[in-house]
């Protein structure tokens, strides 16, 4: 079945500094990406949308400066947390959609972030 | 209108029960409904998934019921069993690239199965 892998699982970093999140899609071709962030005991919450090789599709109050996103190739797409700070301490999700013949979303494992 | 209103926010039912999770969405043009488990620490697992031309899907001890016309859609847990206690979230999209495929969640249902 189709695989998402998400790395790190968990990472800690200083205020200030910046975070890079990978989501590679192991077994087939993700033309399109989706960023999510969780807070405790809520929702799942769209970030952003990429599709390869095109500018990343941001929602309603997520700072694009912030959240960096890349999705250079069909298998890897990266957010990269800029200028860290405590309040963006969150768990954050990926998903990826490949071709037409899998319109699925599979989903990564998730990566905890803790700002100190 | 993008909005998934998921209810109850918790659930406890006991061993071989039968909990009920409700949602409702207010965009005719979602096309596709997946329900979602979720454990601590791990990202969303899906479930089962129904598109909009059939009311009702089986798979294994999970149902999910779909009512067009009402635009709700229901998970049902057959014989549930502990190892069933997890965070439950309905979603919905349009799948047409177009329009961009985004998947959209219900709120979330924490269900707790008592031994």
């Amino acid at each position: 079945g189709a695989v998402v892998s998400q790395h790190p699982s968990w990472v800690i970093c200083k205020s200030g500094t910046s975070v890079k999140i990978e989501c590679r899609s192991l077994d087939f071709q993700a033309t399109t990406m989706f960023w999510y962030r969780q807070f405790p005991k809520q929702s799942l919450m769209l970030m952003a949308t990429s599709n390869e090789g095109s500018k990343a599709t941001y929602e309603q109050g997520v700072e694009k400066d912030k959240f960096l996103i890349n999705h250079a190739s069909l298998t890897l797409s990266t957010l990269t947390v800029t200028s860290a700070h405590p309040e963006d301490s969150s768990f954050y999700i990926c998903s990826a959609r490949g071709g037409q013949a899998n319109y699925g979303y599979t989903f990564g494992s998730g990566t905890r972030l803790t700002v100190v | 209108q993008q909005q998934v209103k998921q209810s109850p926010q918790s659930l406890i039912v006991q061993k071989g029960g039968i909990p009920i999770i409700n949602c409702a969405y207010e965009n005719t043009a979602f096309d596709y409904f997946p329900w979602y488990q979720q454990f601590p620490g791990k990202g969303p697992a899906l479930l089962i998934a129904i598109r909009p031309d059939v009311s009702e899907k089986k798979e294994g001890r999970f149902t999910i019921s779909f009512n067009k016309s009402a635009k709700q859609f229901s998970l049902h847990i057959m014989d549930s069993q502990p190892g069933d206690s997890a965070t439950y979230f309905c979603a919905a999209s349009i799948l047409s690239y177009n329009q961009g495929g985004k998947l959209i969640f219900g709120q979330g249902t924490e269900l707790s199965v008592k031994p």
